[in-house]
C-alpha cells in the first residue's frame, strides 16, 4: 500500500524567508503531484513530476523529485502572505488513477 | 470550461436521513473520483470511475454509501442512512486519461459540506 508523509504539518514564515516542504512516499511511484488549498476552497494543482530529477518552478515556488530516494520537496522562495494555504502532495503508480495524499501542510506567512 | 460541478455546496441533515451529493465532471474527461476530507483523517479516495464504470470501491466506507455514474455528465454519491460521522467535505474530482508522459492532473470541484446532526 502506497502511504505518503508531509513534513511539517504546520509552518510559519516570515515574508522574506525560504523554507522546504518534504514528502516521503513508501513504495515506487512515478507520478507526484503538489496542490493547493485555501481555506474553505477545492484544491487547486500546482505541479506534476514524471520523472527522477525533475523541477518545476512557478514563480516562489519551486518543485523537484527525487524517485531513487522516495522524495519530493516544494520549495518556497522569499515567502509572501498570499502564499498561506494548506499545500499537499499525492503520489500515484503507473495506470493506476487512485492518488494517495499527504495529510498536508498548512502554511501561515507573517508579515 | 466551466470546471467540475458540485451541488449541492452546503448540507445540513439529521442522523437516519438519506443524503446525495451531485457532481458534473469536465466535459470529455473519462475518470471521476470522489474524495472524502476531514481533519482526522484528511483526503481520502472513496471510488472511482472511468467511462461511467466503477473501477476501484475500495475506499468506500460501508454500505451505507454508494455511488452511481449514469452517463458521463453525471454521478452521485449516496448516504444512506446517514450518521454524525459522514460529517465532511466530499469533493468529486475528473481527469482525462493519462498517458505515460502526460503531465495532466485530477481537477477538483468546489466540494459539498455535509454536516450530519
Amino acid at each position: 500500500e502506497l502511504k505518503v508523509e508531509q513534513n511539517p504539518l504546520f509552518l510559519s514564515m516570515q515574508e522574506g524567508k525560504n523554507y522546504t516542504i518534504y514528502c516521503n512516499y513508501s513504495t515506487t511511484s512515478d507520478r507526484l503531484y503538489w496542490y493547493r488549498q485555501d481555506p474553505g476552497k477545492s484544491l487547486e494543482s500546482l505541479f506534476v513530476l514524471l520523472s527522477n530529477g525533475a523541477v518545476k518552478q512557478e514563480g516562489r515556488l519551486m518543485a523537484s523529485l527525487d524517485t531513487k530516494a522516495r522524495l519530493s520537496t516544494l520549495h518556497i522562495t522569499a515567502a509572501v502572505h498570499d502564499l498561506s494555504a494548506t499545500y499537499f502532495c499525492a503520489a500515484g503508480r503507473g495506470s493506476n488513477y487512485k492518488l494517495t495524499f499527504g495529510k498536508g501542510t498548512l502554511l501561515t506567512v507573517n508579515p | 470550461d466551466a470546471g467540475v460541478i458540485q451541488s449541492p455546496r452546503h448540507e445540513v441533515t439529521e442522523m437516519g436521513q438519506e443524503v446525495t451529493l451531485r457532481c458534473k465532471p469536465i466535459s470529455g474527461h473519462d475518470y471521476l473520483f470522489w474524495y472524502r476530507q476531514t481533519m482526522m483523517r484528511g483526503l481520502e479516495l472513496l471510488i472511482y470511475f472511468n467511462n461511467n464504470v466503477p473501477i476501484d470501491d475500495s475506499g468506500m466506507p460501508e454500505d451505507r454509501f454508494s455511488a452511481k455514474m449514469p452517463n458521463a455528465s453525471f454521478s452521485t454519491l449516496k448516504i444512506q442512512p446517514s450518521e454524525p460521522r459522514d460529517s465532511a467535505v466530499y469533493f468529486c474530482a475528473s481527469s482525462s486519461y493519462w498517458g505515460v508522459s502526460s503531465t495532466d492532473t485530477q481537477y477538483f470541484g468546489p466540494g459539498t459540506r455535509l454536516t450530519v446532526l
